[in-house]
């Protein structure tokens, strides 16, 4: 089982919708959980970081944590071109504190 | 977040050659993170390189192959050694934050082609 899963995608999600990402991961005990956005050529982003379970809201983006379910979710409200890019889903394991474990990623495709 | 560079962004090298890879960071950080990305992959972790100390290597990387330098709080290295078609990849360092929940930020990364 891989320690971070992520649907590679492509997810095509027409302008003005719901995307929705999920992520789910192995180690029960994993502290942090991140979302970063790249696009291609560029480096990885970091656009949310939970810790807590629950919603947290940054203007388009709202991240869902369920540690009971081990799982971690992406919403991007109101999609624009703009956010096509592919999304990791990354998360600290108690195991090591200071290493940040990376799902494979999922192509993000809005299309107008 | 920190600043980060990196020299090169790209490089195209022969095989059998090294390259070297330099990350500069704005502010001073305790650690450092090298990451090698192969195309349509995601990020895997090379090593940590922490000041004053041995890089502390991935299962998978030895340190023949990829030695690392951090001679400061702002500043490492990281080579390429004996390359061969199969290092042709993007090599990102990173930094962790501030804060107690270990985000990382990421430089821009450095596109290896071996030929």
């Amino acid at each position: 089982q891989k320690e971070v899963e992520q649907n590679s995608g492509p997810l095509s999600v027409p302008e003005g919708a719901i995307a929705s990402l999920n992520c789910t991961y192995s180690d029960r005990v994993s502290q942090s959980f991140f979302w970063y956005r790249q696009y291609s050529g560029k480096s990885p982003e970091l656009i949310m970081s939970i810790y807590s379970n629950g919603d947290k809201e940054d203007g388009r983006f709202t991240a869902q944590l369920n540690k009971a379910s081990q799982y971690v979710s992406l919403l991007i409200r109101d999609s624009q071109p703009s956010d096509s890019a592919t999304y990791l889903c990354a998360v600290n394991p108690y195991s090591s504190a200071s290493k940040i474990i990376f799902g494979s990623g999922t192509r993000l495709s809005i299309r107008p | 977040s920190a600043v980060i560079s990196q020299k090169p962004s790209r490089d195209i090298c022969q095989r059998g050659t090294s390259l070297t890879i330099q990350c500069q960071v704005d502010s001073q950080v305790t650690m450092m993170f090298w990451y090698r990305q192969q195309p349509g992959q995601s990020l895997t972790l090379i090593a940590t390189a922490n000041q004053g100390s041995e890089a502390t290597y991935e299962s998978g990387f030895v340190i023949d192959k990829f030695p690392i330098s951090r001679p400061n709080l702002t500043f490492s290295t990281l080579t390429v050694s004996n390359m061969s078609p199969e290092d042709s990849s993007i090599y990102l360092c990173s930094v962790a934050g501030t804060s107690a929940y270990n985000e990382q930020f990421f430089g821009p990364g450095t596109r290896l082609t071996v030929l």
